[in-house]
């Protein structure tokens, strides 16, 4: 079982509120990932980091901004949500392995619905 | 452009039953290819991981082969047990970027029914 945590695993806001999703790990991993997944899709990468400090937009726009202070900690943060937002948000992170392609951990998501 | 497809979309099985699910890729340069279960409301789990030269790998019950050559992949389960009831997605990276960029396929909805 991977040590990567998301909180809210569930969260219903109102169009316009400004929401943070949390993610945690305690590996120790320089890489951290955010995805975005909606029912029956595939995952879509939406931010990643390198390392503190180092932020950097995936494949998919979003909104959504990211921050990178502390190894262990990578927030996403919506300042005006609205329904199109309405997604199954997942971050991971992987181990500093040359050449990339390591495997990536998940955490178990945070399921965000915007009225 | 690089894809992932797998196949079939959602799949019903009695419990003990085999089954094999199919992932086809035009990812390139290829490094390597995963299978992962994600259980519903979870984040993914690796199942496998093979990279060029490899073309099978097992874990319990779960066994992948890849074909490099014609681009495709599967996961067979054998003797499948409820619990097998998830999502099983097919993941190639691309060795081509620093990052090792991830594509994913849409996976395959496996019910394992008693």
């Amino acid at each position: 079982e991977a040590d990567i945590y998301q909180t809210p695993r569930y969260l219903v806001i109102g169009t316009g509120k400004k929401i943070t999703l949390e993610c945690s790990q305690t590996m120790g991993h320089d890489k951290m990932y955010w995805y975005q997944q909606d029912p029956g899709m595939e995952l879509h990468l939406i931010h990643y980091s390198y390392g503190v400090n180092s932020t950097e937009k995936g494949d998919l726009s979003s909104e959504s901004t990211v921050s990178r202070i502390r190894t262990e900690h990578f927030p996403l943060t919506l300042e005006s949500a609205r329904p199109s937002h309405t997604s199954q948000y997942l971050c991971a992170s992987s181990p500093p392995l040359a050449g990339g392609g390591d495997t990536q951990y998940f955490g178990p998501g945070t399921r965000l619905t915007v009225l | 452009k690089n894809q992932v497809e797998q196949s079939p979309q959602s799949l019903i099985i009695l419990e003990g039953k085999n089954c094999t699910l199919q992932c086809n890729y035009t990812v390139s340069p290829f490094s390597n290819l995963r299978w992962y279960k994600q259980d519903t409301g979870r984040g993914p789990v690796s199942l496998t991981i093979m990279t060029f030269s490899e073309n099978t790998k097992s874990n319990g019950r779960y066994t992948a082969t890849l074909d490099a050559d014609t681009k495709q992949s599967s996961l067979h389960i054998t003797a499948s047990q409820l619990s097998d009831s998830a999502s099983y997605i097919c993941v190639v990276t691309d060795r081509g970027s620093t990052l090792g960029r991830l594509y994913f396929g849409r996976g395959t909805q496996l019910t394992v029914w008693p």
